[in-house]
């Protein structure tokens, strides 16, 4: 059981490219999330979604965008890079129904900016 | 924003030593978890506690909640080198696709 995996793991890019982060789960998970992960400030969120087709913005959603066209997969795009964005990025989800679930997330994608 | 603040920043002890770490809220929760994060590695989910529970215990692994306080501790007795990460608390209120909102985390450093 492979739980959240996330793609790519490492990836540097040049202010103004564009990049999609790839996010699978394989435990039938309704509830997916995005998160970045800076030095001194925890996690915060990015975008969520509830379900197949559905997306909603977090704390933290200005020059990301997101998709959920399969609900195994959540997608991250970044259509123009910039340094800020340099960040370790991480992917998790939980079931549907009761807020009292732990999340499950993977391993991260640390992104450079430069 | 940050909802939970966790105290201490960081946290250095011996092997065998128990070691607590708190945790501050804002507002009104659901349930507060906690969670570690080894180097490099992403967060592992360690224990859950609901806003109507005082305590719970997970192996060596202690949490207590004090609602009317707003907060929170993860007690991990007989240390290990094992538990060397970081720790971080968080929290989802009460509302219909709350979402979980992290502290900054303390960070656990077990010598052996």
């Amino acid at each position: 059981n492979a739980g959240v995996t996330q793609t790519p793991k490492f990836r540097v890019l040049k202010t103004g490219q564009s990049m999609t982060l790839l996010c699978a789960q394989d435990m039938n998970h309704e509830y997916m999330y995005w998160y970045r992960q800076d030095p001194g400030m925890g996690l915060r969120l990015i975008h969520y979604s509830v379900g197949e087709g559905t997306t909603a913005k977090g704390e933290v959603p200005d020059g990301y965008n997101v998709s959920r066209l399969k609900k195994q997969n959540f997608l991250l795009g970044l259509e123009s890079a910039a340094p800020s964005q340099t960040s370790v990025y991480f992917c998790a989800s939980r079931p549907q129904g009761s807020v009292s679930y732990g999340y499950t997330f993977g391993s991260g994608t640390r992104l450079t900016v430069v | 924003s940050q909802q939970g603040e966790e105290d201490p920043q960081a946290l250095s002890i011996q092997e065998g030593e128990n070691a607590t770490m708190n945790c501050s809220y804002k507002t009104s929760i659901n349930n507060l978890q906690w969670y570690r994060q080894n180097s490099g590695r992403g967060l592992v989910h360690l224990i859950l506690i609901r806003s109507n529970e005082r305590e719970k215990h997970s192996g060596r692994l202690r949490v207590t909640l004090d609602t009317s306080k707003k907060s929170s501790s993860l007690l991990i007795t007989a240390s290990r080198a094992a538990d060397t990460a970081s720790y971080f608390c968080a929290t989802v209120e009460n509302s219909g696709y709350s979402t979980l909102t992290f502290g900054k985390g303390t960070m656990l450093l077990v010598s052996p």
